[in-house]
């Protein structure tokens, strides 16, 4: 079992949809990251979360600690949101799988 | 935001040869540095941590004899994968964390490495 599960692994979205990914982890953390990987490569730090909830434009990052769970949402989705999405959590350093997301035009 | 840049962003080399990538913290003092590796549509791996003035800590199951690790200054991280082979082609990443410690992650640009 990994340290970190995320879900869905491929998501297809039409524009304009509302995204939710899951993250859920089995170890201690000090904090859990969202990255964002556009298909040249390049990672982007989105959040780094250890409690509560986070927002940056469209996205919004959530943690519960208790449960060991969070989301990242999407709100009014575009083809520029295409990427892979992972889950990491520090301490200790895992990573999730990843999500890949299309968003359809 | 803090800037990390990598170097070089692909190279191929010969079997046999070693390959050095360099990371470095373009506006922010890096206490440490985290290199990783990406096969195709897996997630990343986590190679090594690496603190500045120290020997690097290597993860389970990576050779700290292939993969030489250099955390000279506070701004500069390099990964040296030596007598690369073909199977040593994939991407390498870098980030790193500032001295403020406060624990966000900037990552390079990534290197892609092929070996004939």
């Amino acid at each position: 079992k990994n340290e970190v599960e995320q879900s869905p692994q491929n998501l297809t979205a039409q524009e304009g949809e509302f995204i939710t990914i899951n993250c859920s982890y089995s170890v201690g953390i000090s904090a859990l990251h969202w990255l964002q990987q556009h298909p040249g490569g390049g990672i982007v730090s989105l959040f780094m979360l250890s409690s509560g909830k986070k927002k940056h434009g469209r996205l919004i990052a959530t943690i519960n600690i208790q449960e060991k769970h969070s989301s990242l949402h999407i709100t009014a989705s575009h083809p520029r949101d295409s990427a892979v999405y992972i889950c990491a959590v520090s301490g200790q350093f895992y990573f999730g799988t990843g999500t890949s997301l299309t968003v359809i035009p | 935001g803090a800037v990390v840049s990598q170097h070089p962003s692909w190279v191929i080399c010969k079997s046999g040869t070693s390959v050095k990538i360099e990371c470095r913290s373009l506006d922010f003092q890096a206490t440490t540095m985290f290199w990783y590796r990406q096969f195709p549509k897996q997630s990343l791996m986590l190679m090594a941590t690496s603190n500045e003035g120290s020997k690097a800590t290597y993860e389970q199951g990576v050779e700290k004899d292939k993969f030489l690790i250099n955390h000279a200054s506070l701004t500069l991280s390099t990964l040296t994968v030596t007598s690369a082979h073909p199977e040593d082609s994939s991407f390498y990443i870098c980030s790193a964390t500032d001295t403020l410690n406060t624990g966000e992650l900037f990552f390079g640009e990534g290197s892609r490495l092929t070996v004939l």
